[in-house]
């Protein structure tokens, strides 16, 4: 089975701190993803990766960036928390040709920013 | 643009009963269809997907999905629901612009009365 981890599930941190948010998967693939998670909004992409080092922007990027140093792992970092980046954020992945895209899902971190 | 739009940000049904959750797409390109559930505190599972074959797709949990392209839909079905059933669902459609990329809908919930 494919698995997609993330570090924390929830997080609680303070407006202007930098956050970390991690996440491993171990099926060797080649995309991975960041969402984020708000009630009434479904999920929208901040940013995707379908390499090591390459990263693009995805519906919402601003105020986040990213991390791929190594196929496996993908970060999303923050690098001034501010209160309205209180969501849910998912992490997911999947191999690189269209007919498997399927996406293979985190359990979510749940950050909150007071 | 591509766009899933999710009809009912809640369905209720009773146990037994039929479940249908609604999905319309737009697409300049032949799509390809994903169901994903959500169940609480976690994150998505692949519940079907569509990608040219049969017009009728059958997924997990007795779930189905017909695609009519007449209709521009890829409606959920389940003849009966169980407990078990409550959940958010999320449609979704591949991005024409990369390979890579899903589209959501703004997720349905689904309740399952006793």
């Amino acid at each position: 089975d494919v698995k997609v981890t993330q570090s924390s599930r929830y997080l609680v941190k303070r407006t202007g701190e930098k956050v970390f948010l991690e996440c491993v998967q171990d099926m060797d693939h080649e995309n991975m993803f960041w969402y984020r998670q708000d009630p009434g909004l479904g999920l929208r992409l901040i940013y995707f990766s379908y390499d090591v080092k390459m990263k693009e922007k995805g519906d919402i990027p601003e105020g986040y960036s990213v991390s791929r140093e190594k196929k496996e792992r993908f970060s999303l970092i923050l690098e001034s928390a501010s209160t309205n980046q209180t969501s849910m954020y998912l992490c997911a992945s999947s191999l690189l040709e269209r007919t498997k895209n399927i996406q293979y899902f985190g359990a979510g971190t749940r950050l909150s920013v007071l | 643009a591509q766009s899933v739009t999710q009809l009912g940000s809640h369905v209720s049904v009773s146990e037994g009963a039929l479940v249908l959750l609604r999905c319309n797409y737009s697409s300049s390109v032949p799509p390809y269809l994903f169901w994903y559930v959500q169940y609480p505190n976690q994150g998505l599972q692949l519940l079907l997907k569509y990608t040219s074959a049969a017009t009728l797709v059958k997924g997990i949990n007795g779930f189905e999905a017909e695609f009519k392209k007449s209709e521009t839909s890829f409606h959920l079905t389940k003849p009966s629901a169980h407990m078990s059933d409550a959940a958010e669902y999320f449609c979704a459609v591949s991005g024409e612009d990369s390979s890579y990329k899903l589209i959501f809908g703004s997720g349905t919930r689904l309740l399952v009365r006793p």
